[in-house]
């Protein structure tokens, strides 16, 4: 079974820190990664893809080891409107499957 | 506007009462998914399609069916709901599977009673 662990969290900063979430995946074959958002009771939004060794989007950095099968993710300069949970995604895709393995998400609130 | 829709987004039913959660997306995606995210447990796929008439089980397909005779529509079924079947649904869409982003609908909150 293709398994996908996170920080449990919750992770509580104040407005303006940096954060990292950490990602661990046992499908060694997995080529793409994903990180999605969820705020609370809301469907799943894409907040960034990781292809190669990493991603980075203004405040966010995502990063790859494929050696030790992990990704992570940072924030930096929090904002309030970053509180939400961050999902680690897994896909598995071709030979006739398509399947996406989510970890079970951290939690994040920024706090002022 | 690029969407993915589910109906209803809210359902309160009884057990053994059959049921059926639509879901259609506007972006011609081939591919389509259904997930169930329950406390503690994350989203676990149930089934996903990756054409008309190509469907296959996710992790969690028991007490579940679906369909995909149109590109569009993904529907999913409980024949005879329980429960344990209590939970928060999302359909998905992508275009090129594994590798591209996932659009997901809003959700259907179901409860079985």
């Amino acid at each position: 079974r293709k398994e996908v662990e996170q920080d449990p969290g919750p992770f509580n900063v104040p407005e303006g820190a940096t954060v990292a979430f950490n990602c661990t995946y046992s499908n060694s074959a997995s080529q793409s990664f994903f990180w999605y958002r969820q705020d609370c009771r809301k469907e799943p939004k894409l907040l960034m893809s990781v292809y190669s060794s990493g991603n980075e989007d203004g405040r966010f950095t995502a990063q790859l080891n494929r050696a030790s099968q992990y990704i992570s993710l940072l924030i930096r300069d929090s904002k309030l409107s970053d509180s939400a949970t961050y999902l680690c995604v897994v896909p598995t895709s071709g030979a006739g499957s398509y399947q996406l393995t989510f970890g079970k998400g951290t939690k994040l609130s920024v706090i002022p | 506007e690029a969407q993915v829709t589910q109906n209803p987004r809210y359902l309160i039913t009884v057990t053994g009462k059959k049921l059926t959660v639509t879901c259609s997306q506007n972006m011609n995606h081939e591919y389509m998914s259904w997930y169930r995210q329950d406390p503690g447990l994350g989203l676990r796929q149930i089934y996903y399609s990756m054409n008309v008439e190509v469907t296959d089980k996710g992790d969690v397909p028991e007490g579940y069916k679906v369909s995909r005779k149109e590109k569009r529509n993904f529907p999913l079924i409980l024949e005879s709901p329980s429960p344990n079947q209590t939970s928060l649904y999302f359909c998905a869409s992508a275009y090129g599977g594994g590798f591209t982003e996932a659009f997901f609908g809003q959700g259907t909150r179901l409860t079985v009673v």
